[in-house]
C-alpha cells in the first residue's frame, strides 16, 4: 500500500539532545513537508522540500534541520537550539501542482 | 498572503444535530479550500476540497462546504451528527502558484454529546 510513514509514534529525550525524526513515502511524491502542532495553534510550517536535494525554511525553522537525499525520505532534526521542542510533529507529500497533501500519522516528541 | 480564521476552537453538538464549523479565508489570488479531520494522536485525512467550479462540495463521512466568494467563507456542515464524528477539524487554504504550501487554520475540536 502507498502512504507516508513516521517513525518512531513517541519519542522522549533529554534537553539538550539533537533527535531525527523519519519520514518514508512510496508515493512517488517530489514535495514533502514537516509541519509542527502545538495545542490551540493549528500546523505550522517549518521546512518544505519541491525537489530531491533541494529545500527551503518554512514559518518556524529556527532550531531545525532537514535533509533531502532520497525522493523518498526526508527527515527531520531537532537540535538543541530548538527552545521548546515538545510537539506533535508531522509529515506530509504531494505532487508540486496538485492540490492534495497525504499525511503520515505524526510522531510525539517530548523532551524532559 | 494567504491566512486562514476559524471561529470556535471548540464546538459540541448533541448527537443528530447539525454540524456547523465555521472557515474563513483571506487570499490574494483565487483560493484552493481543503477541510481535514483529525483523530487523537492521528495524522490528517483530506474530508473535502473545494478547486473550481460547483461551488457546494460534498466530502466523506456526510460532510460538506460551500465556498462563498462574497464572504469569503469555506464553511462545513453535517445535518446529523454522529458520535464517530468527535475530532478536530482543519481548514486550510492554497493555490496552484509559487510554492502552493498549504496554511492552516488553528483548528476546530467538535464533541458529540450522547
Amino acid at each position: 500500500d502507498g502512504g507516508i510513514t513516521q517513525s518512531p509514534k513517541y519519542l522522549f529525550r533529554k534537553e539538550g539532545q539533537n533527535v531525527t525524526l523519519s519520514c518514508e513515502q512510496n508515493l512517488n511524491h517530489d514535495a514533502m513537508y514537516w509541519y509542527r502542532q502545538d495545542p490551540g495553534q493549528g500546523l505550522r510550517l517549518i521546512y518544505y522540500s519541491q525537489i530531491v536535494n533541494d529545500f527551503q525554511k518554512g514559518d518556524i525553522a529556527e532550531g531545525y534541520s532537514v535533509s533531502r537525499e532520497k525522493k523518498e525520505s526526508f527527515p527531520l532534526t531537532v537540535t538543541s537550539a530548538q527552545k521548546n521542542p515538545t510537539a506533535f510533529y508531522l509529515c506530509a507529500s504531494k505532487t508540486p501542482g496538485e492540490l492534495e497533501a497525504f499525511f503520515g500519522q505524526g510522531t510525539r516528541l517530548t523532551v524532559v | 498572503a494567504q491566512s486562514v480564521t476559524q471561529l470556535g476552537s471548540h464546538v459540541s453538538v448533541s448527537e443528530g444535530a447539525l454540524v456547523l464549523l465555521r472557515c474563513n479565508y483571506s487570499s490574494s489570488v483565487p483560493p484552493y479550500l481543503f477541510w481535514y479531520v483529525q483523530y487523537p494522536n492521528q495524522g490528517l485525512q483530506l474530508l473535502l476540497k473545494y478547486t473550481t467550479g460547483a461551488t457546494l462540495v460534498k466530502g466523506i463521512n456526510g460532510f460538506e462546504a460551500e465556498f462563498k466568494k462574497s464572504e469569503t467563507s469555506f464553511h462545513l456542515t453535517k445535518p446529523s451528527a454522529h458520535m464517530s464524528d468527535a475530532a478536530e477539524y482543519f481548514c486550510a487554504v492554497s493555490q496552484l502558484t509559487g510554492a502552493n504550501n498549504l496554511f492552516f487554520g488553528t483548528g476546530t475540536r467538535l464533541t458529540v454529546i450522547p
